[in-house]
């Protein structure tokens, strides 16, 4: 079955640090572009990281820049996601999702998300 | 950063009815638009990119138009599994954007 999942998701106090993993199955996970995506509590859906098939190139979104480190291990068919300085605006369901080929940034497939609370 | 704007924020619509959400770009995004499904409790669902092209597996009431920063989504004869949130997205620049989406309920 085609497949992402998250894990790594749970409660940090606020400057701490935490790292997501996303597996992936069922197809060839080193020819895709991979994102994170996250959503607040009743909130809406905020694009966080990708990064290239090769894991070369890494992209951020100004809020998460310089606290988050996107990564994969193409071997293991894994990508991460480590946060560090974490605050309590970081709390939200983590998603990892996948782009279509050729297409860009179009996720046909999404994980279930991991939850990540950020409080003291 | 582009900014995306839906409207409304909620529909209510019966089942069998017609409905078209909206988005709007700050700065024209030429064709890159998907539009994404998210019912409570579960990972958003691809159901349209570039504008118009349905994603595998969705069916043909689902229709898409628009171009530059207008753009919309239409359900044709709505049932019951169609009641959810609706989010656009564009993929042209990044950051990635998405709109803060469309909530559809039973009236």
């Amino acid at each position: 079955e085609v497949q992402l999942a998250e894990s790594g998701g749970g409660l940090v106090q606020p400057g701490g640090s935490l790292r997501l993993s996303c597996g992936a199955s069922g197809f060839t996970f080193s020819n895709y572009w991979i994102s994170w995506v996250r959503q607040s509590p009743g909130k809406g859906l905020e694009w966080l990281a990708n990064i290239t098939p090769e894991g070369h190139e890494k992209q951020y979104v100004d809020s998460v820049r310089g606290r988050f480190t996107i990564s994969r291990d193409n071997t293991n068919n894994f990508m991460y996601l480590q946060m560090s300085s974490l605050r309590a605006e970081d709390t939200a369901v983590y998603y990892c999702a996948r782009e279509m080929p050729v297409i860009g940034g179009a996720f046909d497939l999404w994980g279930q998300g991991t939850t990540v609370t950020v409080s003291s | 950063e582009i900014l995306m704007t839906q409207s409304p924020g909620t529909l209510s619509v019966s089942p069998g009815e017609r409905v078209t959400l909206s988005c709007r770009a700050s700065q024209s995004i030429s064709n890159k638009l998907a539009w994404y499904q998210q019912k409570r409790g579960q990972a958003p669902r691809l159901i349209l990119y570039d504008i118009s092209t349905r994603a595998t597996g969705v069916p043909d009431r689902f229709s898409g138009s628009g171009s530059e920063t207008e753009f919309t989504l239409t359900l044709s004869s709505l049932q019951s599994g169609d009641f959810a949130v609706y989010y656009c997205q564009q993929y042209l620049i990044w950051p990635i954007t998405f709109g803060q989406g469309t909530r559809l309920e039973i009236k």
